[in-house]
């Protein structure tokens, strides 16, 4: 596509519940990272891939946090039994490779209640 | 490790000059700079590679001291729109031909505000 679609934009849970967060990069681009940011806050690396396998996934916070990637496309980001800590924006983004700028997406608003 | 960004923020009037600066602790593959304005996604701006190669925008220019691991962003004859919160994001030299094989860890981010 033309640019890094997330989806959802925005998602509200209960604490103790899943969710699954949705990015789907520039066609050919075979670097993915993911991001968060808390409000007024800079950026938290979680997760980067290349192709799909995940040489640097250091920034995951806990074992509550997993990610996939198929096909060299699209990813998912899962945090299980989700906190009120976990609210933030989720930002993916993608690169043609390790030596190229960073597309971001626009983010997953993540609210946990 | 955080790399550390200074100064923490600065307003300047339009057609005014800053510079903004980066610094690592970590011998450094790659220096990224990035614009965020408030409610959007961060807008990459300029690459800097160990080597001296750099890719970015015309209007934006920025250094890359390698012996130093920092890098200085200059913004010139500033404009409203460059207001924003700037990013520096860096990536580990790792010694050998895996540079660059961990994601960018930013700074904690430059808020610049223009004043007409």
């Amino acid at each position: 596509g033309a640019g890094v679609s997330q989806s959802p934009s925005n998602k509200v849970t209960e604490k103790g519940k899943d969710v699954e967060l949705r990015c789907d990069p520039i066609s050919g681009h075979t670097a993915l990272y993911w991001y968060r940011q808390s409000l007024g806050q800079g950026l938290e690396f979680l997760i980067y891939f290349q192709g799909n396998s995940a040489p640097d996934k250091s920034g995951l916070p806990s074992d509550r946090f997993s990610a996939e990637r198929t096909g060299g496309s699209v990813s998912t980001l899962t945090i299980q039994r989700t906190q009120q800590e976990d609210s933030a924006v989720y930002l993916c983004a993608s690169s043609r490779d390790r030596a190229d700028g960073y597309t971001f997406g626009s983010g997953t608003r993540l609210t946990v209640v | 490790q955080q790399p550390v960004q200074s100064p923490q923020a600065v307003i300047l009037r339009e057609g005014e000059d800053a510079v903004i600066n980066c610094s690592s602790s970590k011998a450094l593959y790659s220096v990224h700079w990035y614009r965020q304005k408030h409610g959007e996604a961060p807008v990459f701006l300029m690459i800097l590679l160990k080597g001296g190669e750099q890719k970015g925008h015309e209007k934006i220019s920025a250094s890359f001291n390698e012996k130093k691991q920092q890098s200085s962003l200059y913004l010139t004859a500033s404009q409203l729109s460059y207001s924003g919160t700037y990013f520096c994001g860096t990536q580990t030299d790792f010694g050998y031909s895996g540079g660059g094989a961990d994601g960018l860890t930013f700074g904690k981010g430059t808020h610049l505000i223009i004043q007409p």
